[in-house]
């Protein structure tokens, strides 16, 4: 089956630096993927949609300066979380939805998560 | 704005008990609805879905129905595992790009 990847799977890191998160597909090609965030015992929260090759769109509220995402490659689309601070800790997940279409359009991959504690 | 809603948790079953997990939604249209699961130290996976009113998405013996006339999408299994412990998702897809609106998640846990 597709398999999503999220590296590292968990990350601390001092206050004011900046950390990166990879999503990576591992078996299909991903034209669009997604970074939720998820805080304990809540809902996982939409933060933006990547889009290969295009500049990420942003849910409201979520500060793009603040979390740069890139996605390079059909395969790969990275979270930075720069200038870290504590209220920053949570758990970052990435989805990915296969480029091809069909049924499968409804589809989206998730990773297992990264679990970043800012100190 | 659209919303989900679905039961809060921990739901603390026996082996072999009925499961139903609540699931209503607000949105405008009529937006598609998934179930998901995610088990310990792994990521969402996709459990259901149903695309229109009536249609009713079935997985792994677990099923739920669009109802439009009540806005819910409830999940339901008739006889649960020790296996089936995890954290199930109600969710709808907003848009054509596969945007997920996603509930608070409802904890079930199985006992033997």
């Amino acid at each position: 089956g597709a398999v999503v990847s999220q590296h590292p799977s968990w990350v601390i890191c001092k206050s004011g630096t900046s950390v990166k998160i990879e999503c990576r597909s591992l078996d299909f090609q991903a034209t669009t993927m997604f970074w939720y965030r998820q805080f304990p015992k809540q809902s996982l929260m939409l933060m933006a949609t990547s889009n290969e090759g295009s500049k990420a769109t942003y849910e409201q509220g979520v500060e793009k300066d603040k979390f740069l995402i890139n996605h390079a490659s059909l395969t790969l689309s990275t979270l930075t979380v720069t200038s870290a601070h504590p209220e920053d800790s949570s758990f970052y997940i990435c989805s990915a939805r296969p480029t091809s279409g069909g049924d499968s359009s409804y589809e989206q991959y998730f990773g297992p998560g990264t679990r970043l504690t800012v100190t | 704005g659209n919303s989900v809603t679905q039961m809060e948790g921990p739901v603390t079953l026996s082996e072999e008990a009925f499961l139903t997990i609540n699931c209503t939604y607000t949105a405008t249209g009529y937006p598609s609805l998934f179930w998901y699961v995610q088990y310990p130290g792994e990521g969402l996976q996709l459990l259901l879905k149903a695309t229109k009113a009536d249609d009713k998405g079935s997985n792994k013996g677990f099923e739920a129905t669009y109802r439009k006339e009540t806005t819910s999408f409830h999940l339901e299994k008739g006889s649960v595992q020790v296996s089936d412990s995890a954290v199930y998702f109600c969710a709808l897809r907003l848009d054509s790009w596969g945007k997920l609106q996603f509930g608070a998640g409802t904890q079930v846990v199985v006992t033997p």
